[in-house]
């Protein structure tokens, strides 16, 4: 069983590019996130879904879209990459409200 | 507005000595409260919720709706428990977390 797993681990990007970051679990969770981590900032939410086929905004959505076609896959994109969006993204699931989110172990993505 | 604060970003004390982690949250409901740590090349995991109130690795941490706190503490730190600690509040809805910005814990031999 392997969790969360994100791709790709790492990523230069040219500023105006588009962008996917990919996310799948196998536990089978409702909920699921995306967070950027920043330092001195710590992790702030981009955007979750609740259950498959919806999606809402986090605290810094602008520039980020989501889609949750199914159970297992919530993959990010960024339309055209600025470099404001160097940072570590980080997938996250859990099963209801009040529980235990369970990450991937992120990708480092820079915007150059 | 909620928020989770961590005042101290560096925390460095020696192998042995007692630690305690600051986090200060503002939130209008019934808070939910959580620490998370990430372990140097792991992956950010849960370490203790106020709801269990339970001890896990020798930490705990006690909610404290008066002084609106809920530090992490342990009696004896070990070199192991070097690490990033997060403080997060669960913010309503669907789980959703907002994280403080993080406290390094440095221990040292």
């Amino acid at each position: 069983i392997a969790g969360i797993t994100q791709a790709p681990t790492s990523q230069i990007l040219a500023a105006g590019r588009r962008m996917t970051l990919r996310c799948t679990q196998d536990m089978r969770h409702n909920a699921m996130y995306w967070y950027r981590q920043d330092l001195g900032l710590g992790l702030r939410l981009i955007h979750y879904s609740n259950t498959a086929g919806t999606t809402g905004k986090g605290e810094v959505p602008d520039g980020y879209s989501v889609s949750r076609a199914n159970t297992d896959d919530f993959p990010l994109t960024l339309a055209s990459a600025v470099p404001s969006q160097t940072s570590v993204y980080f997938c996250a699931s859990s099963e209801a409200r009040a529980t235990e989110q369970f990450f991937g172990p992120g990708t480092r993505l820079t915007v150059l | 507005a909620q928020r989770v604060t961590q005042p101290e970003k560096l925390l460095s004390v020696f192998k042995g000595a007692p630690v305690e982690l600051k986090c200060n949250y503002s939130y209008s409901g019934s808070p939910e409260l959580f620490w998370y740590v990430q372990y140097s090349r792991q992956r950010l995991q849960l370490l203790l919720r106020h709801i269990s109130r339970e001890s896990i690795k020798g930490f705990t941490a006690d909610l404290n709706k008066g002084e609106t706190s809920f530090h992490l503490k342990k009696p004896f730190a070990q070199e192991e428990d070097s690490a990033m600690y997060y403080c997060a509040l669960s913010s309503g809805g669907y789980n959703k977390l907002i994280f403080g910005a993080g406290t390094r814990l440095a221990v040292h031999p």
